[in-house]
């Protein structure tokens, strides 16, 4: 059974970098065959962040590009997202999840809550 | 604003069919068999209801199809429960210049 955990500070100030871990289990991510995030902002909709390939290859949501970097840990079987510059509107509940290749998420985690406030 | 137009709201009584629209444009829903559909209960993650336009994941109840035509798809339910009584959203990969995957303002179904 594939499961996806997240964790992260919860709390991260205006202005400072936000930093997230899922850590995966039941299954490698050297598999692949790619591996996303998803936030949505509370009493919001999803906003796909990006996602990256088993071997590395990135994509990111042109909103969001200049400010967002996901990256793999084989070695932990986790991969991490970090978003500079963080504001306000970046507060959401942040969720990790295994993309099949075809754009779509079969297995999510719980979701972080994560607040940038001063 | 979302790049997928979906309803704010559905609704339906139990034992009837509704159907959810999502429309995009020719770089995303149009151009590509990749439209995927979830389902999100108040404080759970969403869960793959639908992928490839039709597709359904093992454990998905049959009383949810989805379809396409041109640049709109559709997801419809079957048979409504008290259970199907969550938001839905709906995906699709697009590539306009750069590959990437959007997502529908999503739709509150209530069932009556």
């Amino acid at each position: 059974q594939v499961q996806l955990q997240e964790s992260g500070p919860g709390l991260v100030k205006p202005s400072e970098t936000l930093s997230l871990t899922c850590a995966v289990s039941g299954y490698s991510i050297s598999t692949g065959p790619y591996w996303g995030w998803i936030r949505q902002p509370p009493g919001k909709g999803l906003e796909w962040i990006g996602s990256i390939s088993q071997s590395g290859t990135t994509y990111y949501n042109p909103s969001l590009r200049s400010r967002v970097t996901i990256s793999l840990d084989m070695s932990k079987n986790q991969f991490s997202l970090k978003v500079t510059s963080v504001t306000a509107a970046d507060t959401a509940v942040y969720y990790c999840a295994r993309d099949r290749g075809d754009s779509s998420s079969d297995y999510w985690g719980q979701g972080v809550l994560l607040t940038v406030s001063s | 604003q979302s790049a997928l137009t979906q309803p704010a709201s559905v609704s339906g009584s139990p034992g009837q069919s509704i159907t959810i629209s999502c429309t995009g444009t020719s770089s995303d829903i149009g151009g590509y068999n990749y439209v995927s559909w979830y389902q999100q209960h108040p404080g759970k993650a969403p869960k793959l209801m639908i992928y490839d336009v039709s597709s359904r994941p093992s454990g998905v109840s049959n009383r949810f199809s989805g379809s396409k035509s041109g640049n709109t798809a559709s997801l419809t339910i079957s048979g409504l429960q008290a259970e199907d009584e969550a938001h839905y959203y709906c995906s699709s990969h697009r590539n306009a210049g750069t590959a990437h995957v959007v997502f529908g303002g999503g739709t509150q179904l209530t069932v009556l």
